[in-house]
């Protein structure tokens, strides 16, 4: 139990184009999403929680109008790059609370995003 | 500020050996303290978890050892294989946000 899934695992795109990522929980109702940037050989950065049905709470820093999430339904949240430029390449991670309790988190597989 | 230091940032350990990473945390709200362990080019996987009102956690060769008091919690893999060869993350929360440290690489040679 407690899968999460990610597509596409790899994108390429060029600069200036927007990219969708899919984050979805496969065998359980996640009522709050979380989206993560990891760097190389770095831990993960909170980008944004979002929550089904309502606006995403970003981290100070992060551009809600480049990282669009929109979080759909309870198995569902999407994170867009809107006009990506080469900055924005790095290896982008969704998680969901769980099952068992309020606090437990599960990753999905992770998205590598390349920008040319 | 950071709220959770992991050390160390790296360990090589043989083969059989005992891995001990230590995690210390400031935020005394903080009241789930899980570990995830992470494969390159992979996704954070939930190890195991403790919560504050016990002191140790075991699950198979994994175990997490918590101290209240001094605000420090680790995590031990016993009989350690070249298979557990990976980066470990703690992490600390007290509400839906988890707090990461920033991570220890794992190496077990044969």
């Amino acid at each position: 139990g407690a899968v999460v899934s990610q597509h596409p695992s790899r994108v390429i795109c060029k600069s200036g184009t927007s990219v969708k990522i899919e984050c979805r929980s496969l065998d359980f109702q996640a009522t709050t999403m979380f989206w993560y940037r990891q760097f190389p050989k770095k831990s993960l950065m909170l980008m944004a929680t979002s929550n089904e049905g309502s606006k995403a709470t970003y981290e100070q820093g992060v551009e809600k109008d480049k990282f669009l999430i929109n979080h759909a339904s309870l198995t569902l949240s999407t994170l867009t790059v809107t006009s990506a430029h080469p900055e924005d390449s790095s290896f982008y991670i969704c998680s969901a609370n769980g099952l068992a309790g309020k606090y437990e988190q599960y990753f999905g597989p992770g998205t590598r995003l390349t920008v040319t | 500020q950071q709220q959770v230091k992991q050390s160390p940032q790296s360990l090589i350990v043989q083969k059989g050996g005992i891995s001990i990473i230590n995690c210390a945390y400031e935020n005394t709200a903080f009241d789930y303290f899980p570990w995830y362990q992470q494969f390159p080019g992979k996704g954070p996987a939930l190890l195991i978890a403790i919560r504050p009102d016990v002191s140790e956690k075991k699950e198979g060769r994994f175990t997490i050892s918590f101290n209240k008091s001094a605000k420090q919690f680790s995590l031990h893999i016993m009989d350690s294989q070249p298979g557990d060869s990976a980066t470990y993350f703690c992490a600390a929360t007290g509400s839906y946000q988890l707090t990461f440290g920033k991570g220890t690489k794992l190496s077990v040679i044969p």
